[in-house]
């Protein structure tokens, strides 16, 4: 599968701070998406990129997707105590190996 | 519409065991993916089905098996228990729509090896 690299791993905030987690990779993306995970739950899917440079907002989160499709960002604008949790990026290979590969993750922590 | 279920949610299992964990996934969903997740490892591909045939493989030693019935419910099978195996098994169901595949996690089942 494809492989991408996500950092940082750690990123402790003050609330109303903002948040930032890249995702590179060395290859092109077909696509990417953005998965979170509470602290003893289960990653729960935010958002789907396919297109080069495509910008998408949801409230106070906002996804880019490079020019090149050879990374991805996801920023937090205003952090809140709910934004805690580890964000995940994930890319679907193609042909044989269509599998999602995640990224490593980035742990936020946000202090009151 | 009921999400992924997961059975059991946890479990502990000793060297040398085996374990079976069952994922059923949300109705209609015909793809089942599960995935291993560690702390040091993270989270990782283990097997994908589709229609009951494996679809796609990850880098798991043959320990590691799974198998889709004709209702999409899926298990998957570790034998020969070792340390490492304790962590945390997700499975995912997914349908695609045109050029989008979401996945949906089942809450896991968390396996501890002694």
């Amino acid at each position: 599968g494809q492989q991408v690299m996500q950092i940082p791993q750690y990123q402790h905030v003050q609330e109303g701070e903002d948040f930032t987690t890249y995702c590179n990779s060395s290859t092109t993306l077909s696509n990417i998406q953005w998965y979170k995970q509470r602290p003893g739950g289960h990653p729960v899917f935010l958002i789907q990129l396919v297109k080069s440079g495509e910008v998408k907002k949801q409230k106070r989160l906002t996804f880019q997707f490079g020019e090149a499709k050879k990374n991805s960002s996801l920023h937090i604008t205003a952090t809140q105590t709910t934004d805690v949790g580890t964000y995940f990026c994930a890319v679907r290979g193609s042909g044989s190996a269509r599998q999602l590969t995640f990224g490593s993750g980035t742990q936020l922590t946000v202090l009151p | 519409k009921a999400g992924v279920t997961q059975t059991p949610r946890y479990l502990i299992k000793t060297r040398g065991q085996q374990v079976t964990l069952s994922c059923s996934p949300i109705s209609g969903h015909r793809s089942v993916s599960w995935y291993q997740q560690t702390p040091g490892q993270g989270l990782q591909f283990l097997f994908e089905y589709f229609s009951e045939t494996q679809r796609n493989k990850g880098n798991f030693p043959g320990r590691f098996s799974g198998r889709q019935f004709s209702n999409s419910r899926s298990e998957m099978n570790v034998s020969t228990l070792e340390l490492g195996d304790s962590a945390l098994y997700l499975c995912a169901s997914s349908r695609r729509t045109g050029r989008e595949e979401t996945q949906y996690f089942g809450p896991g089942t968390r396996l501890l090896v002694l």
